[in-house]
């Protein structure tokens, strides 16, 4: 019973660099989503997709890259790390009913410097 | 467009006082509300969820929310302050329109004293 597994759990990255955040979810959620955490501003969508093949920007899309080509997998690129990108990176994905609830992963932590 | 606003950003309590946490939303139509609950280095569990229907949603934990149309509120209470309450709080609205797309308030973090 897995749920939303994100990796890694911790990255740092020099200015610059890429990476990809990996999340997956085992409950043939349709819809999956990335958020960033930063102190005082509660979380904020970043993109999100409402099945295979489709995505779309959510508030802070830019720096950001996305895919789905599988039901279970959407991860997050950062195609040139940034130290304004230093923050929590939560996956979360929910069934299509209107209202469904939002199941997250335990999140990444990632610093740029 | 939709927003939240979460009127502390910090509350502290007694255990076995009861918890008020503050909620405002904007909203030109009816909304979903819901509030989540972030334990330290964990991801965000639903607490409970508002969608038209009965106005006073219960939730896990013993938590409850009101929601009130005339005062644009959605305030989470619980009787009783437990010490394993202390988490920060977020109130969100769905946006309309936006499939599950949420709107998260900047959050509450409540503290519980012995």
């Amino acid at each position: 019973n897995a749920g939303v597994t994100q990796t890694p759990k911790f990255q740092v990255l020099k200015t610059g660099q890429s990476m990809t955040l990996q999340c997956a979810q085992d409950m043939n959620h349709e819809y999956m989503s990335w958020y960033r955490q930063d102190p005082g501003m509660g979380l904020r969508l970043i993109h999100y997709s409402v099945g295979a093949g489709i995505t779309d920007q959510g508030e802070v899309p830019n720096g950001y890259n996305v895919s789905r080509s599988t039901t279970e997998d959407f991860p997050l690129r950062l195609l040139s790390a940034a130290p304004s990108q230093t923050s929590v990176y939560f996956c979360a994905s929910s069934g299509q009913a209107v209202g469904s609830p939002l199941h997250f992963g335990n999140g990444t932590r990632l610093t740029v410097t | 467009a939709q927003s939240v606003t979460q009127l502390d950003s910090h509350v502290s309590v007694s255990e076995g006082t009861p918890v008020l946490l503050r909620c405002n939303y904007s909203s030109s139509y009816s909304p979903s509300l819901f509030w989540y609950v972030q334990h330290p280095n964990k991801g965000l569990q639903l607490l409970l969820k508002y969608t038209s229907a009965a106005t006073l949603v219960k939730g896990i934990n013993g938590f409850e929310a009101e929601f009130k149309k005339s005062e644009t509120s959605f305030h989470l209470t619980k009787p009783s302050a437990h010490m394993s309450d202390a988490a920060e709080y977020f109130c969100v609205v769905r946006v309309s329109g936006g499939y599950n797309k949420l709107i998260f308030g900047a959050g509450t973090r409540l503290a519980v004293h012995p």
